[in-house]
């Protein structure tokens, strides 16, 4: 069974710190990694994709990579209350196939 | 704007009914996704399409789910006979495979409430 894993949270934070979102996963063949955000009551938006070793960023937000671990985490920088949702870690599957699975998600709380 | 159009956003139906969902994935996309979601499970796969073509449903419950795509602006997600434990929102999702990484873009969702 191809696992992704998060701490479900509530991970809290105040008003211009840095959110760390982490999540493992246990498929070592996995080949791509994305992180989405979900505000309540609404439907995942893709925030960022990584595939290789390493680190990615793209304004306030850092996704890191480590196939090693089978390790991802997402940075977030100066946290904003509008970040304040579920973001969900997902993994694409290794072995020739383009199955997605998603984690359970971490709620964030940015506090003002 | 291209994005992925599902319907009905909202569903309310009698245990034993039969739903069908549908699902217009982004013009050009080759592969759809059904996903259902709820507190306790989370975002779980329950197939997937590519070039019009099953690929894996092995995440749907076989004896009450069906999910076809009858031509490449339409997905259908049909469950007969619902129950109960069905309710959730269940979303769509399109992508383009074929390169390094496979983007998932996803609809609005569906309610969906067995009473």
């Amino acid at each position: 069974q191809k696992e992704v894993e998060q701490n479900s949270g509530p991970l809290s934070v105040p008003e211009g710190a840095i959110a760390s979102l982490n999540c493992t996963y246990s498929d070592r063949g996995s080949q791509s990694f994305f992180w989405y955000r979900q505000y309540s009551g609404k439907s995942p938006e893709l925030i960022m994709f990584i595939y290789s070793n390493g680190d990615k960023e793209d304004g306030r937000f850092t996704a890191q990579l480590n196939k090693a671990s089978q390790y991802v985490s997402l940075l977030i920088r100066d946290s904003q209350p509008s970040d304040s949702a579920t973001y969900l870690c997902a993994v694409n599957e290794g072995t020739g196939g383009f199955k997605t699975i998603f984690g359970a998600g971490t709620r964030l709380f940015v506090k003002a | 704007d291209a994005r992925v159009t599902q319907t009905p956003r909202h569903k309310v139906t009698e245990m034993g009914q039969e739903v069908t969902m549908r699902c217009q994935p982004i013009l050009g996309h080759n592969t759809v996704f059904w996903y259902r979601q709820t507190m306790m499970q989370g975002l779980e796969l329950l197939a997937y399409f590519r070039n019009r073509a099953p690929l894996d449903d092995s995440g749907m419950p076989k004896d009450r789910f069906s999910a076809e795509m009858p031509d490449a602006t339409l997905a259908t997600l049909k469950i007969q006979p619902s129950e109960p434990r069905d309710s959730a929102v269940y979303f769509c999702a399109s992508g383009l495979t074929g390169g390094r990484v496979t983007e998932a873009f996803f609809g609005q969702g569906t309610r969906l409430t067995v009473v």
